[in-house]
Parts: structure tokens; C-alpha cells; sequence
């Protein structure tokens, strides 16, 4: 069980707009900056989103990240089939002293 | 090409060790956080810990403290990780990654070392 939430899987078509939620806690989400890691099959994670919504240098700009509260989404606008992928939240904990991942979201693009 | 590169899968029996390397290539070392995450086939991402690389201090997680020691050798630009009293529950594959020193945001990841511990 993660101690951030995230839907098992979405579905959208190509060109559409997608969003992926996380919910946490006041101890880490509440608190503490939002990461978003992209996982294609068999490669390694891949930094999307920082700081709750920066996008590092070289990501796309289809990708985008917001904050409220205890929860945070990303979203993924334009839909390609290369944004077939898991997506992984993630958050300091305050309470675990440790750094949280959600789940993953598994990303169907139809 | 900046990514980490790490050693080799590797295949222990329950209760051995294992100890997975970390070489920085295509960053500055020292500006850098070293975290090792593991994840275990079909599951989520866990971290285990971190290592400022200029002065050896290290953040574990409770999960595996007292079983993982993180280290570094700053001349061979090299981070390390061992994982003790090894169980079939920690055949994963195990990532280091690098983020800027204080930070949580992993920006480099290695290829991954798949660890398989099977009796």
C-alpha cells in the first residue's frame, strides 16, 4: 500500500488531453515538493516534473504539473503512442523521513 | 551522455550480501546526491536512501536501516550500495540516481542492476 495514491491505469486517444492524479497527506504532499517520473517499459525512471510544476530542460511542454492541497496532478496534453508509460508521483514525507512514490499509473494511449 | 552507469546484475542465496556500484559520467560528482530506489518486478518505485557524496552523509529509510550501507570514493567518482541478510523479497532491480546535493529531485538515473535472490 503506497502512501501516495494514484489511479492504476488511464486510457485516452491520441491528440486528447489526459490528467493523472496523487493524493497524499498533510506529511508529505501538504507539505513538501511534488516530483513526477515517466517509466517507459524496461528503461529507467525519467525526471517530468519538479518543484510541483517546473519542467526540466529537454522535457516537452505537453507536460505540465499543478498543486492544491494534499494532492497533485499531471497532465498530458497531445497524446502521442511514445507517452505510453508508467507515471510515478513522488514526495518527502515528514513523517517517514523518507522520500514517498505513488503506485504508478499505467497510461494507455487507444 | 549523462547517466550514472552501474555494475551488473547479480544472484545471491538468502541471507548473503550484495554490493552495487554507481559511476558518475557526464556530471560534476560533487554536485550531486546519490539516492539508490529499487523496485521489484511489477511494483512501485522505493527509495532506500542517499549520500552527499562531498561529506559521506547518508539518509536511509527506516525500512532498511541497520540492513543498507550507501557509501562513496570521490577519486574513482563512484557511489555504492550494499543490502545485507539478503531474501527472496529483495529480488528487485536497484537504481541510483543523482540530484542536486539537498534536493529531492532525481535528475540522472543509472541503467538499473537487477538483483536476484533465489536459494
Amino acid at each position: 500500500q503506497s502512501v501516495l495514491t494514484q489511479p492504476p491505469s488511464v486510457s485516452e486517444a491520441p491528440r486528447q488531453r489526459v490528467s493523472i492524479s496523487c493524493s497524499g497527506s498533510r506529511s508529505n504532499i501538504g507539505k513538501n515538493a511534488v516530483n513526477w517520473y515517466q517509466q517507459l517499459p524496461g528503461k529507467a525512471p525519467k525526471l517530468l516534473i519538479y518543484s510541483d510544476d517546473l519542467v526540466p530542460s529537454g522535457v516537452s511542454d505537453r507536460f505540465s504539473g499543478s498543486k492544491s492541497g494534499t494532492s497533485a496532478s499531471l497532465a498530458i496534453s497531445g497524446l502521442r503512442s511514445e507517452d505510453e508509460a508508467h507515471y510515478y508521483c513522488a514526495s518527502w514525507d515528514d513523517s517517514l523521513s523518507a522520500l514517498v512514490f505513488g503506485g504508478g499509473t499505467k497510461l494507455t494511449v487507444l | 551522455q549523462v547517466q550514472p552507469v552501474q555494475s551488473g546484475a547479480e544472484m545471491r542465496k538468502p541471507g548473503a550480501s550484495v554490493k552495487v556500484s554507481c559511476k558518475a559520467s557526464g556530471y560534476t560528482f560533487t554536485s550531486y546526491d546519490v539516492h539508490w530506489v529499487r523496485q521489484a518486478p511489477g511494483q512501485r518505485l522505493e527509495w532506500m536512501g542517499c549520500i552527499n557524496v562531498v561529506n559521506g552523509y547518508t539518509k536511509y529509510s527506516q525500512k532498511f536501516q541497520g540492513r543498507v550501507t550507501i557509501s562513496r570514493d570521490k577519486p574513482s567518482i563512484t557511489a555504492y550500495m550494499e543490502l545485507r541478510s539478503l531474501r527472496s523479497e529483495d529480488t528487485a532491480v536497484y537504481y541510483c540516481a543523482s540530484g542536486l546535493v539537498g534536493t529531492f529531485d532525481l535528475d540522472f538515473w543509472g541503467q538499473g542492476t537487477l538483483v536476484t535472490v533465489s536459494s
